[in-house]
């Protein structure tokens, strides 16, 4: 069965230090790979989808910046944090078909101080 | 563009029937998605509407009307562990990306 993993579970950084979140997916290949931000009651909004090595498409324009160097890895970074980067950081994968679900990893909360 | 709206909060008694809806307005449509998160958890994936009408998954089930723009998630037999954030997506274009609305919270009451 395919498994998702996320770290770190929860994070804190102050104003201007680096960001690297890391995900990768076990029992399945070339997934479909993604990073989504929950900030407080608000709903999920896309950041970053890979469909594959090396390929980023981003959703929006942003502090962040994401990375896949393997088939099975994905990496969000950010080289200065700022104070609205903090949110829930959730990294979910999909078979690559079209119309097959969304599974997440447990997140990451990260605050910036 | 792409807007979602669901109700923000509801409220229901432990065995009773709640059915929580969602507009949407998108272009490339790909289907429709469902998933409950409890609170500080990740979602997790409910039901999935692509044609029009009802889905049944147990005590869950959810319909499509694609003409309206329109879907429910009818839950039954309300637990008390079925307190949590019920989040409707849309599939929009390709690659599996979700647009997803804010989310219902619900909460099940003795």
């Amino acid at each position: 069965s395919q498994t998702i993993h996320q770290w770190p579970a929860t994070l804190v950084q102050p104003v201007g230090s680096p960001l690297s979140l890391e995900c990768t997916v076990e029992g399945t290949s070339n997934p479909n790979l993604y990073w989504y931000r929950q900030a407080a009651g608000r709903g999920l909004q896309l950041l970053f989808y890979s469909v594959g090595i090396g390929q980023i498409s981003s959703e929006v324009p942003q502090n962040l910046s994401a990375s896949r160097p393997q088939d099975r890895q994905f990496i969000l970074s950010s080289k200065k944090l700022l104070l609205s980067d903090s949110g829930f950081y959730l990294c979910a994968w999909s078979q690559g078909q079209d119309n097959s679900p969304l599974h997440f990893g447990n997140g990451t909360r990260l605050t910036v101080t | 563009g792409q807007n979602i709206d669901q109700p923000t909060e509801m409220t229901a008694t432990e065995g009773a029937i709640v059915q929580i809806n969602c507009t949407y307005q998108t272009s490339g449509f790909n289907g429709l998605f469902w998933y409950q998160q409890h609170a500080g958890e990740a979602p997790t994936f409910l039901s999935y509407n692509v044609l029009d009408g009802l889905e049944e998954k147990g005590r869950f089930s959810s319909f499509l009307s694609r003409s309206k723009g329109y879907s429910y998630l009818l839950l039954k037999e309300l637990q008390m562990k079925d307190s949590a954030s019920y989040l409707c997506a849309v599939g929009r274009g390709g690659y599996n990306k979700l647009i997803f609305g804010a989310g219902t919270r619900l909460a099940v009451h003795p």
